[in-house]
Parts: C-alpha cells; sequence; structure tokens
C-alpha cells in the first residue's frame, strides 16, 4: 500500500517568513495530493491540492509543487501570519486504492507575531 | 466546496453505553464516506469506508461488530461505538467526496467522544 512520510513535524517561524513542508510517497501509481489545514478541535479543511499532471500550483500566499519523479510533493506558504498557525497534512490517493488518501503524520506550523 | 455535517459534535457517555454517531453531505450526494479516529496530536487514522447500500469495509485492526457503520442513504452514514469503553475516547471525523471514486474529500466537524 501506500506510505506517505511528512516533514518536519514542527515548524516555527516569525510572521512574514515562508513555511515549507515536504511529503514523500512511495506508490507511484498515486496522483491525487490534497494538503489539509486543522486547526485545533476542529476539521481538516482542504486549502489546496495538485494533480499528477501538473507540476505546480499556486493559490495566492500557498503553492504546492510535486516532483513525481522523485515522488515528493512540497507545500509552500509565504509571508505567514500568526493564523496560518495549525496543523497541516498531506495525504496522497490513487484510482486503485480506491481513492482513499493516506495521510502523513502532520506538521505542526507555529507562526510567531 | 461541499458541505458535511456531523452529529453530535460531543458526547459523554458512560461505560457500557452505545453511542451513535452521524455524518451527512449536504449539498452532494456521497457513494462512499470515510470514517476516521483522531488521537491528540496525531494524525488522521482510517477506521473504515462506508458504501452506500451495501457493507462497510473495515481496516485492519478495527472491530466491525465493535463500530457499526450504516450508510443507508446518498447523504447519510452512521457510526455506533457499541458497548463504550475509555479506550474509545476519541476524536471521530467523517469524510466525503461528491460521487463515486472521487479523490477530493470534505470533513465533517468531528465528534469529540469521551468514555467515562
Amino acid at each position: 500500500g501506500e506510505n506517505v512520510e511528512q516533514h518536519p513535524s514542527t515548524l516555527s517561524v516569525q510572521e512574514g517568513d515562508s513555511a515549507v513542508i515536504k511529503c514523500t510517497y512511495s506508490d507511484s501509481a498515486s496522483n491525487y495530493f490534497p494538503w489539509y489545514k486543522q486547526e485545533l478541535g476542529k476539521r481538516p479543511q482542504l486549502i489546496i491540492d495538485i494533480r499528477s499532471n501538473v507540476g505546480e500550483k499556486k493559490d495566492q500566499r500557498i503553492a504546492v509543487t510535486l516532483n513525481k519523479t522523485a515522488k515528493h510533493f512540497s507545500l509552500h506558504i509565504t509571508e505567514t501570519q500568526p493564523e496560518d498557525s495549525a496543523v497541516y497534512f498531506c495525504a496522497a490517493s490513487s484510482p486503485g486504492g480506491s481513492y482513499i488518501p493516506t495521510f502523513g503524520r502532520g506538521t505542526s506550523l507555529i507562526v510567531h507575531p | 466546496g461541499a458541505v458535511v455535517s456531523q452529529h453530535p459534535s460531543r458526547v459523554i457517555c458512560k461505560s457500557g453505553t452505545s453511542v451513535k454517531i452521524e455524518c451527512r453531505s449536504l449539498d452532494f450526494q456521497a457513494t462512499t464516506m470515510f470514517w476516521y479516529r483522531q488521537f491528540p496530536k496525531q494524525s488522521l487514522m482510517l477506521m473504515a469506508t462506508s458504501n452506500e447500500g451495501s457493507k462497510a469495509t473495515y481496516e485492519q485492526g478495527v472491530e466491525k461488530d465493535k463500530f457499526l457503520i450504516n450508510h443507508a442513504s446518498l447523504t447519510l452514514s452512521t457510526l455506533t461505538v457499541t458497548s463504550a469503553h475509555p479506550e474509545d475516547s476519541s476524536f471521530y471525523i467523517c469524510s466525503a467526496g461528491e460521487g463515486a471514486n472521487t479523490d477530493t474529500q470534505y470533513f465533517g466537524p468531528g465528534t469529540r467522544l469521551t468514555v467515562l
């Protein structure tokens, strides 16, 4: 089955700095890679996703890059703000896996004012 | 985006009782819904895949007789924790995607279960 590794587990940055979270996956058949943001006690919210037919996707301060050859994808947050503080999860899924997402362990992002 | 609701948001029960959690897709139909369990500061652990009109598919190590899943309609799946014990205390979250075999999942707000 799919295995998703996520690093770092904790990331502390100053407001205005950039933050990068990296994930690797094992199944070359995976073709969908979403990123979720989860605030304490709340539901995971989809913030951006990328499919295997593109290498990069951007939405305002958030971007995701995908390297299919190396089987890794990354979340980039620029100009971080305190409200970006949360746990971020990456995931990977494939049609062969019935689209069931395999989640990374999560990254706790702390943005200091 | 699609909206998924979950009820109740929080429940406290005595050991030995059963608790039912509902997951609803409000503005779309979901052939498949997923049930997760999340411990503090940990990732989402998939418990089972709920299939409309058929039996749920449980992940290895998840007791099907303990966690009963019913997906009677395209907008509702229920998870019943039977004979709950303190170790069942956790955050339970469901997710659903529009249509069949969809990869984009939308999560419910979660249910915090505390078993005394």
